[in-house]
């Protein structure tokens, strides 16, 4: 069935340094979505990516999908401590709704 | 914005007993929602989808004689873990989908099971 990798699975940073994680798919998507999840919390939803090649940019944060629509980043430019919790990328392959997510990437930033 | 609302936010059982989750959809019609599983430190695995007036899609691996979909109306969903056992403790949480096609979370439900 598809899948979704998500690497790393953690990173450790200090305050003002950079952080991207990355995304593959196994399969081509019709689109991408990035979801944050602090701890206890439920997945909020931070941006969803439909068209190949696209960027799109809130703030700090940096997402790209690639040309084949297999693959996606998150960057996130100075990280901040309030940047701290978990992110997940999720794939729709079908435009349906049904997401894979991937195994997220648990960021903590050292003040 | 579109509110998922899930019902409990937490709730404790014992072993053998049934619980029911509750996902509505505040301001919108969901045509089809969703299930996901979250053990601790792990990623949401979906379990089913659910759409209006029909029987459940559920994903392999998860039986659903012990957790049962019922989407009776465009607002409301609800999944029944059957007696449930310590090992079905997790973070459950339903999205829902309205006809704009974006999607919505609730704010899950963790259940544990003594």
């Amino acid at each position: 069935g598809q899948q979704v990798m998500q690497i790393p699975q953690y990173q450790h940073v200090q305050e003002g340094e950079d952080f991207t994680t990355y995304c593959n798919s196994s399969t081509t998507l019709s689109n991408i979505q990035w979801y944050k999840q602090r701890p206890g919390g439920h997945p909020v939803f931070l941006i969803q990516l439909v068209k190949s090649g696209e960027v799109k940019k809130q703030k700090r944060l940096t997402f790209q999908f690639g040309e084949a629509k297999k693959n996606s980043s998150l960057h996130i430019t100075a990280t901040q401590t309030t940047d701290v919790g978990t992110y997940f990328c999720a794939g729709d392959s079908s435009n349906t709704g049904k997401l894979i997510f991937g195994q997220g990437t648990t960021l903590q930033v050292k003040p | 914005g579109a509110v998922v609302s899930q019902h409990p936010s937490r709730v404790i059982c014992k072993s053998g007993t049934s619980v029911k989750i509750e996902c509505r959809s505040l301001d919108f019609q969901a045509t089809t929602m969703f299930w996901y599983r979250q053990f601790p430190k792990q990623s949401l695995m979906l379990m089913a989808t659910s759409n209006e007036g029909s029987k459940a899609t559920y994903e392999q691996g998860v039986e659903k004689d012990k957790f049962l979909i019922n989407h009776a109306s465009l607002t409301l969903s609800t999944l029944t873990v059957t007696s449930a056992h310590p090992e079905d403790s997790s973070f459950y949480i339903c999205s829902a989908r309205g006809t704009l096609e974006k999607l919505f979370f609730g704010s899950g439900t963790q259940l544990s099971v003594l």
